[in-house]
């Protein structure tokens, strides 16, 4: 049983540098969905696709921010110009998009900002 | 924005005794779910609760949603070292809104 998939697990980068992660969901399933965590809190949305297309996306996603799901497949999630606030781990969840409610969680990318 | 709340933040349970956590939304929900991360770990859906007054159990674990739906309830009978972790109670469907969590600890 493949589950969703993220790389790399573990990120530190230097403030104003650029990062790039990747998420592979479950094969067969449609939507693919992006979360922020920080400390002592619960994940935040970021944004969602069904399939290729980019259905929805937070206001806590800046123009900084930017997701792609090319073939339908796999995601990347790239931030430019990080920022120490940028710090968190970044989660990905992939679902069946008919009749689905459950989101299947990846292991996340813990980002440090320095 | 609209946030579900979640008490108590924190609980500190000796094995064996009961938990309970609590949410409440100001707006009425039309699902409830809730997840369970565990430490160093992900969030992993436990349940979705949708219709007023429903009841749920998984073993030692139930879920109730309430008459109004704006409330639910998640009750451990008797916990085992196996429970601890952070439960959160979530709305939504696509874009799914997360309570503060209750983390759970457990002195064997």
């Amino acid at each position: 049983d493949t589950g969703v998939s993220q790389d790399p697990r573990h990120k530190i980068t230097k403030r104003g540098q650029n990062v790039t992660f990747r998420c592979d969901p479950i094969s067969e399933h449609n939507r693919l969905y992006w979360y922020r965590q920080t400390l002592g809190q619960g994940p935040e949305f970021l944004t969602y696709f069904q399939n290729e297309a980019q259905l929805e996306k937070s206001r806590l996603l800046s123009d900084r921010f930017s997701a792609e799901r090319p073939k339908g497949s796999f995601s990347t999630l790239e931030i430019q110009r990080t920022e120490q606030g940028d710090s968190a781990m970044y989660l990905c969840a992939s679902s069946r998009s008919v009749g689905a409610i459950e989101q299947y969680f990846g292991p996340g990318t813990r980002l440090t900002v320095t | 924005g609209q946030q579900v709340m979640q008490i108590p933040q924190y609980q500190h349970v000796q094995e064996g005794e009961d938990f309970t956590t609590y949410c409440n939304s100001s707006t009425t929900l039309s699902n409830i779910q809730w997840y369970k991360q565990r430490p160093g770990g992900h969030p992993v859906f436990l349940i979705q609760l949708v219709k007023s007054g429903e009841v749920k159990k998984q073993k030692r674990l139930t879920f109730q949603f309430g008459e109004a739906k704006k409330n639910s309830s998640l009750h451990i009978t008797a916990t085992q070292t196996t429970d601890v972790g952070t439960y959160f109670c979530v709305k939504g469907a696509q874009k799914l809104v997360f309570g503060q969590g209750t983390r759970l600890t457990i002195n064997p």
